[in-house]
């Protein structure tokens, strides 16, 4: 069945290193979409990428989909510890009603 | 972050029980979703409403039962649940049901089978 895949499942880094987590679809998608959970928190939306090759910035965060639209990234410059919990990536069933999750990377920022 | 608001917060109860979860978005959305977040899996979907109808049903054990009075209310009532049903349930929204909207999520029930 469809699948979406997230690696790693975690991340250790010490605080101003770089994080990346890569997120790889079994079929191409329409978009995908990236959620950051805070430990003890909920999901939150960050952000949608729509075109084949797209790149998105929101200030140290930098998102590709991409050009086959079956993976994408997000990748964090120079980590804080605000950065901290989880983010997963999702992208639609081909029924449209659904979101198919990934199972999240964990960064952990070492002390 | 109000707009989607979940109660209890916390519920422990034994596997006799009956307890309802609540959920009420003040977002103006017309989908609703229901997800069950265990440790180390990914988020599962339970259950889809849009404009109070039920519109998908991921093979949920009948123990767990959704109801949605109205587009801003959406229940979930448990009863007879197994200690593998501990986990947070999520409660979610979006503008309409369909996968390129983002959804939005409230902070979640934690529950406790014993």
């Amino acid at each position: 069945g469809q699948q979406v895949m997230q690696i790693p499942q975690y991340q250790h880094v010490q605080e101003g290193e770089d994080f990346t987590t890569y997120c790889n679809s079994s079929t191409t998608l329409s978009n995908i979409q990236w959620y950051k959970q805070r430990p003890g928190g909920h999901p939150v939306f960050l952000i949608q990428l729509v075109k084949s090759g797209e790149v998105k910035k929101q200030k140290r965060l930098t998102f590709q989909f991409g050009e086959a639209k079956k993976n994408s990234s997000l990748h964090i410059t120079a980590t804080q510890t605000t950065d901290v919990g989880t983010y997963f990536c999702a992208g639609p069933r081909e029924s449209n009603y659904q979101l198919i999750w990934g199972a999240g990377t964990k960064l952990i920022i070492k002390p | 972050e109000t707009g989607v608001t979940q109660t209890p917060r916390h519920l422990v109860m034994g596997m006799t029980n009956k307890k309802s979860l609540k959920c009420e978005q003040h977002l103006g959305h017309n989908a609703m979703y229901w997800y069950k977040q265990s440790a180390k899996k990914p988020l599962e979907l339970m259950f889809v409403y849009s404009l109070e109808e039920r519109v998908e049903n991921n093979s949920v054990p009948s123990r767990f039962s959704p109801e949605c009075p109205n587009s801003s209310h959406l229940f979930l009532h448990l009863h007879t649940l197994q200690p593998e049903d501990s986990a947070l349930y999520l409660c979610a929204s979006s503008q309409v049901v369909r996968a390129g909207y983002e959804q939005y999520f409230g902070p979640g029930t934690r529950l406790t089978v014993t």
